[in-house]
């Protein structure tokens, strides 16, 4: 959205270099995790999921991992591109029917 | 293509002016929400609906009223809108397992004067 970056951290990395992107998540009962990504003037995508049950997937040039211990998740975006550029949130599935969102981070990345 | 369609995507009306934001999926989706997008407040439930005619209250859902009599649609009704329902509105919908998450419209641009 146009004004969903404000007030976000915000990681500025060089292009081509890798991106990490944190997130803490609520409840040690949420069973399943997914990372969205919000351009400008769209609805938030998927990119990407994990289970509770695993501490690492790996997609096309993400990968994400979880620490249940310490309840956090990562994005780690590989040989970061210009279409790169968005806001990047978590989400935990806390029942069947419930998503709880993270606020975000805004992802600029420098020509 | 499998899609969540909201419309208007921009809308400025007055306070008080009754108006409808309407939401259709064509993914048969069980589960369908309402989601307002706010700077530094991230995205937060309005309403949510398990299924047709199945419907409840999200985190804010203070001066909306949803429907849902077909499965495909779900409307989001402001009967008086106020400034501080200013805002970027999402409608999403997912299978009943939420697997892959909520697919999101585009969003509606909605500004209260």
């Amino acid at each position: 959205g146009e004004n969903v970056g404000l007030h976000l951290p915000t990681l500025s990395v060089q292009e081509g270099d890798n991106s990490i992107i944190n997130c803490a998540y609520s409840n040690s009962a949420s069973d399943y995790f997914i990372w969205y990504k919000q351009e400008s003037g769209k609805g938030p995508q998927f990119i990407i999921d994990i289970r509770s049950n695993m501490d690492k997937r790996q997609g096309q040039r993400v990968t994400v991992l979880l620490n249940k211990t310490v309840k956090h998740l990562s994005l780690q975006i590989a040989a970061t591109q210009p279409g790169d550029s968005a806001v990047y949130f978590c989400a935990e599935r806390y029942s069947s029917y419930k998503l709880i969102f993270g606020s975000g981070t805004r992802l600029l990345v420098r020509p | 293509e499998a899609q969540v369609t909201q419309n208007p995507r921009y809308l400025i009306t007055v306070t008080g002016k009754k108006l409808t934001v309407t939401c259709s999926q064509n993914m048969n989706h069980e589960y369908m929400s309402w989601y307002r997008q706010d700077p530094g407040l991230g995205l937060r439930q309005i309403y949510y609906s398990m299924n047709v005619e199945v419907t409840d209250k999200g985190d804010v859902p203070e001066g909306y009223k949803v429907s849902r009599k077909e499965k495909r649609n779900f409307p989001l009704i402001l009967e008086s809108p106020s400034p501080n329902q200013t805002s970027l509105y999402f409608c999403a919908s997912s299978d009943r397992t939420l697997n892959y998450g909520y697919t999101f419209g585009s969003g509606t641009r909605l500004t209260v004067v």
